[in-house]
């Protein structure tokens, strides 16, 4: 079974803090993801990696940063936390094209971020 | 810009069946998926089509329409569990590209 575990189910911050979301898949997936889910807007991304040490920008990057320096671990960084930065965030994996059900994405349990 | 719609909310009756309609426009297909969510849950995977045509798996089925940007799934025989969020998502490309997501039907199954 494909699992994707995200460090925290639950998280308060207050405005200003750093916070640091980390996400482990265990499929030895080259694709990694991070999502924000809100009310109304549905699932919007933030940032993507398709291999160690890549990134990409989503649709809503600002305020965010990511570091993949290990094949398993996506991590999403919020430099300076903000009240409109809370929100649940998704993880999700998945495998390269062309490889067996490299479409189906994976998802972890996601994180609930409160800023203050 | 890349535009999925999905009716943001539906009711149905335990034991009937329900259609949840998806209309897309993006630049470029390479499929199109759909995912249940639970709340307060990660979204799972129920199905996947890229071609023309109706993909049945048990309760569920999902059909596409490329020519009209248009995908519906078909969940039959409701059950209370099936009350959840149904998300719509295109992949755009062939290539490493992320899936973009509708907003997500609301599904309420009531006794």
């Amino acid at each position: 079974d494909v699992k994707v575990t995200q460090s925290s189910r639950y998280l308060v911050k207050r405005t200003g803090e750093k916070v640091f979301l980390e996400c482990v898949q265990d499929m030895d997936h080259e694709n990694m993801f991070w999502y924000r889910q809100d009310p109304g807007l549905g699932l919007r991304l933030i940032y993507f990696s398709y291999d160690v040490k890549m990134k990409e920008k989503g649709d809503i990057p600002e305020g965010y940063s990511v570091s993949r320096e290990k094949k398993e671990r996506f991590s999403l960084i919020l430099e300076s936390a903000s009240t409109n930065q809370t929100s649940m965030y998704l993880c999700a994996s998945n495998s390269s094209p062309g490889t067996v059900k490299s479409y189906e994405q994976y998802f972890g349990p996601g994180t609930r971020l409160t800023v203050t | 810009g890349q535009n999925i719609d999905q009716p943001t909310e539906m009711t149905a009756t335990e034991g009937a069946i329900v259609q949840i309609n998806c209309t897309y426009q993006t630049s470029g297909f390479n499929g199109l998926f759909w995912y249940q969510q639970h709340a307060g849950e990660a979204p799972t995977f129920l199905s996947y089509n890229v071609l023309d045509g109706l993909e049945e798996k048990g309760r569920f089925s999902s059909f596409l329409s490329r020519s009209k940007g248009y995908s519906y799934l078909l969940l039959k025989e409701l059950q209370m569990k099936d009350s959840a969020s149904y998300l719509c998502a295109v992949r755009r490309n062939s290539g490493n590209t992320p899936l973009v997501f509708g907003k997500g039907t609301r599904l309420s199954v009531i006794a």
